[in-house]
């Protein structure tokens, strides 16, 4: 069983519409999730971190997460044709640790 | 802007060769570096972390032998590719967390090629 696991996608959504990405997880003791999006060619770039169970909300971002299910998830509303990247999460244990990293799930917004 | 780059952006080898691949953290500070590895249309593996002042940590699999890892400074951490075969060929990616942070920043990647 992969530590972090996504669903590849493609994840095909219409232009303002909500894309609705998840993200499990293995390890209980993991204290800090990340969803990062990298372009096709480009490395990863940091769209949200949580820390603590609940919802974050950055702009168009929305982080949720649920350490007793293990369970963390990225919402985009309002997708927009730039939103089109692969989607990766995030996983760590402690600050400065290692990142483990999911799959990524592939999305693609259609105008 | 960037806070961590990496240089070269992008390399052509003949396989045999070894190739140096530089990350630097920009306005921090980094006593810890991370090296991953990502082939086309997968995601990226932790290949090992840098430490300031010690040896390098491996991940399971990899060859510390082939893949050296210098810590030079606080912010400078070094990846030498050593004898380069076709299969080496990857998007190789350094990242930092800054000031200790969860937080970690990713390079903007280099692009091995190897004839």
């Amino acid at each position: 069983q992969k530590e972090v696991e996504q669903n590849s996608g493609p994840l095909s959504v219409p232009e303002g519409a909500i894309a609705s990405l998840n993200c499990t997880y293995s390890d209980r003791v993991s204290q800090s999730f990340f969803w990062y999006r990298q372009y096709s060619g480009k490395s990863p770039e940091l769209i949200m971190s949580i820390y603590s169970n609940g919802d974050k909300e950055d702009g168009r971002f929305t982080a949720q997460l649920n350490k007793a299910s293990q369970y963390v998830s990225l919402l985009i509303r309002d997708s927009q044709p730039s939103d089109s990247a692969t989607y990766l999460c995030a996983v760590t244990q402690a600050a400065g640790n290692k990142l483990t990293f999911g799959g990524g799930t592939r999305v693609l917004v259609k105008p | 802007g960037a806070v961590v780059s990496q240089h070269p952006s992008w390399v052509i080898c003949k396989s045999g060769t070894s190739v140096k691949i530089e990350c630097r953290s920009l306005d921090f500070q980094a006593t810890t570096m991370f090296w991953y590895r990502q082939f086309p249309k997968q995601s990226l593996m932790l290949m090992a972390t840098s430490n300031e002042g010690s040896k390098a940590t491996y991940e399971q699999g990899v060859e510390k032998d082939k893949f050296l890892i210098n810590h030079a400074s606080l912010t400078l951490s070094t990846l030498t590719v050593t004898s380069a075969h076709p299969e080496d060929s990857s998007f190789y990616i350094c990242s930092a967390p800054r000031n200790h942070q969860e937080t970690q920043y990713f390079g903007p990647g280099t692009r091995l090629l190897v004839l």
